[in-house]
């Protein structure tokens, strides 16, 4: 089946301790991309990768770090969590542009809480 | 910087009605633009993609169109179901195929039996 996948879902942990949240794909597309939710501000656009080894800042990057080693995986790093960063993660993936449709396809999300 | 937004931001229905969810954007020049619905606490579901050469896309009991000039989409929902209640999102992306995606806020439908 083709999907998003990310782990873990739901995640509590403290300020400052460092965390990782995976996402993989298995759709070989080009396109990736990190996104949080917020109530009030709605979908905002942390990172996004264009392929491997090729990764820019969105809209929200401060406080986020990912890497784009192999096709399948973008992880979303936080080295310092703070409490400013609960909210719910998404991860996203398209195909690359030489395709000429471009449907952008969703993780299930994880939800993360700093204390 | 692309700005979308979505009106109503609200909307209660009963069951059967058509109805028409507007998605607005201040550049005109994207890519393509998406329809999503998010049911809540989940993830999105891609329900329409309209890339920026197309005029309108069907799937079923949905339609959507694009006017890019005027920077302007609508999703029609016709005989609208209880289980068509969720968040309904629109996202452009802009015609730099580098440039990151925008959303807009949603529109919360409501469909009462």
């Amino acid at each position: 089946e083709a999907q998003v996948t990310q782990n873990p879902r739901y995640l509590i942990t403290v300020t400052g301790k460092k965390l990782t949240v995976t996402c993989s794909q298995n759709m070989n597309h080009e396109y990736m991309s990190w996104y949080r939710q917020d109530p009030g501000l709605g979908l905002r656009q942390i990172y996004y990768s264009m392929n491997v080894e090729v990764t820019d800042k969105g809209d929200v990057p401060e406080g986020y770090k990912v890497s784009r080693k192999e096709k399948r995986n973008f992880p979303l790093i936080l080295e310092s969590p703070s409490p400013n960063q609960t909210s719910l993660y998404f991860c996203a993936s398209s195909p690359g542009q030489s395709r000429s449709y471009n449907e952008q396809f969703f993780g299930p999300g994880t939800r993360l809480t700093v204390l | 910087k692309q700005e979308v937004t979505q009106i109503p931001a609200a909307l209660s229905v009963p069951e059967g009605e058509n109805l028409v969810l507007n998605c607005s954007f201040t550049d005109s020049a994207i890519y393509n633009l998406q329809w999503f619905r998010q049911d809540p606490g989940k993830g999105l579901t891609s329900l329409l993609l309209i890339q920026s050469s197309q005029r309108e896309q069907t799937s079923g009991r949905l339609n959507a169109s694009l006017d890019k000039s005027s920077g302007r989409s609508t999703l029609y929902i016709a005989a609208s179901q209880p289980g068509d209640s969720a968040t309904y999102l629109c996202a452009v992306r802009g015609d730099n195929y580098g440039q990151n995606f925008v959303f807009g806020p949603g529109t919360r439908l409501s469909v009462l039996p």
